[in-house]
């Protein structure tokens, strides 16, 4: 079956740290793969994604290479801020219509 | 355009009674998605439609719940009985048709059952 499983948190990082969030998934076929980012009391926001293997999603200088030979996605950012506090969610979508998220990792920057 | 709207954003209610959350999904987009996120659970696919027909309600919790759509810009997700262990946030969101397999979720709806 789907499953995707991604680090527990809770991080928490200084300004200007590197980032990894270590997502690994499970998969029958060839997923697409996502990284959401949840802000406090907001919904989930796509971060990034990449659809096929080693595919690299970017955005907002952060970055996921998808490896298949690996089955992982993880995410990094060179230099993070406090503005990206926030917890962030790996999550696949199979043949189908549905999508399996990790459990999110909250991540928290401190100036 | 507005993105998916949820209403109410917030709601407080006492157990046993009903609860109805509320999805207005991106106008176009013909997939809808419930889910709710919990602490102990994280984010939990409950059911999602294609084209306003339910394709996988197999996270539904129990027989309280039930969603329905009746139409491609509404719908709704209903809890009766409530209990103090539905308290959740319930997200809804949407896909488009084509050109993209990635979700767009609303604000959530809180919900607490005292």
């Amino acid at each position: 079956g789907n499953s995707v499983t991604q680090m527990e948190g809770p991080v928490t990082l200084s300004e200007e740290a590197f980032l990894t969030i270590n997502c690994t998934y499970t998969a029958t076929g060839y997923p697409s793969l996502f990284w959401y980012v949840q802000y406090p009391g907001e919904g989930l926001q796509l971060l990034l994604k990449a659809t096929k293997a080693d595919d690299k999603g970017s955005n907002k200088g952060f970055e996921a290479t998808y490896r298949k030979e690996t089955t992982s996605f993880h995410l990094e950012k060179g230099s993070v801020q406090v503005s990206d506090s926030a917890v962030y969610f790996c999550a696949l979508r199979g043949t189908g219509n549905q999508f399996y998220f990790g459990t999110g990792t909250s991540l928290t920057v401190i100036p | 355009d507005a993105g998916v709207i949820q209403s109410p954003r917030h709601e407080v209610t006492e157990m046993g009674q009903e609860v109805t959350l509320r999805c207005k999904p991106i106008s176009g987009h013909n997939s809808l998605f419930w889910y709710r996120q919990t602490m102990m659970r994280g984010l939990e696919l409950l059911i999602y439609f294609n084209n306003n027909v339910p394709i996988d309600d197999s996270g539904m919790p129990e027989d309280r719940f039930s969603a329905k759509m009746p139409n491609a810009s509404f719908s709704t997700l209903k809890i009766q009985p409530s209990e103090p262990r539905d308290s959740a946030v319930y997200f809804c969101a949407s896909r488009p048709t084509s050109g993209t397999d990635t979700q767009y979720f609303g604000p959530g709806t809180r919900l607490t059952v005292l």
